[in-house]
């Protein structure tokens, strides 16, 4: 089945800092997403990125399909921007399920 | 609009009890889906179901059934709970599959 690899698993910033998180995939995808999840274990949802380019305020995704990858981009970031951050694909063998990778620990001091 | 709601929040519950998760949405998604997420990583797919009257197994399903006589609700039983199926359990939904997931608030189940 498809595999879904994140880098780094950690990464601690200062606040006001920029990052690039990234998810690598093994196989063609029809569905990606990138999910924060914060410190008390709520899922939200942050981009459905199968392919192209999405902004939203000071988050950014690009997902390469072709290369399959995907990159999530935080600028300025702040306190509030800590927890997990996972990628999730489907694929046409996966029965409509997401395939989650292992997640970016997030930390952003003050 | 509430989107997803999961109950309880959480429970404990004595080895070899049964015990239903509940799941309601209200977006008049086709397609439901239960996941677990063990401390530490990913979650993974239990069951799903593409439309109402319809099921199927996921990645971890041993242990879990599931039902879906309408729309809106999903619930998933453990039969008799074992110490492994100790996990935060989430319900998603989606308007058909391949489109994105949306997730509820989680079920933090203890399984002593």
């Amino acid at each position: 089945g498809i595999q879904v690899e994140q880098s780094p698993p950690d990464l601690i910033l200062q606040e006001g800092a920029n990052s690039t998180l990234r998810c690598n995939f093994s196989d063609s995808v029809n569905n990606l997403q990138w999910f924060h999840q914060n410190p008390w274990g709520q899922l939200i949802n942050l981009f459905y990125i199968p392919s192209g380019t999405k902004q939203n305020g000071r988050l950014s995704a690009t997902t390469v399909a072709t290369e399959r990858y995907s990159l999530l981009y935080i600028s300025s970031s702040q306190t509030t921007d800590s927890g997990v951050y996972f990628c999730a694909v489907s694929g046409a063998d996966s029965n409509y399920q997401l395939i989650w990778g292992a997640g970016t620990k997030l930390i952003i001091k003050p | 609009i509430a989107g997803i709601t999961q109950a309880p929040t959480s429970q404990i519950l004595a080895a070899g009890r049964r015990m239903t998760l509940r799941c309601t949405q209200d977006m008049r998604h086709n397609a439901m889906y239960w996941y677990r997420q063990d401390l530490g990583l990913g979650l993974r797919l239990i069951h799903y179901s593409n439309t109402a009257g319809t099921t199927g197994k996921g990645e971890v399903p041993d242990g879990y059934s599931v039902s879906r006589a309408n729309t809106d609700d999903f619930p998933l039983t453990l039969a008799s709970a074992v110490p492994s199926q100790t996990s935060v359990y989430f319900c998603a939904s989606s308007p058909s599959g391949y489109n994105e997931q949306f997730f509820g608030p989680g079920t933090r189940l203890t399984v002593l």
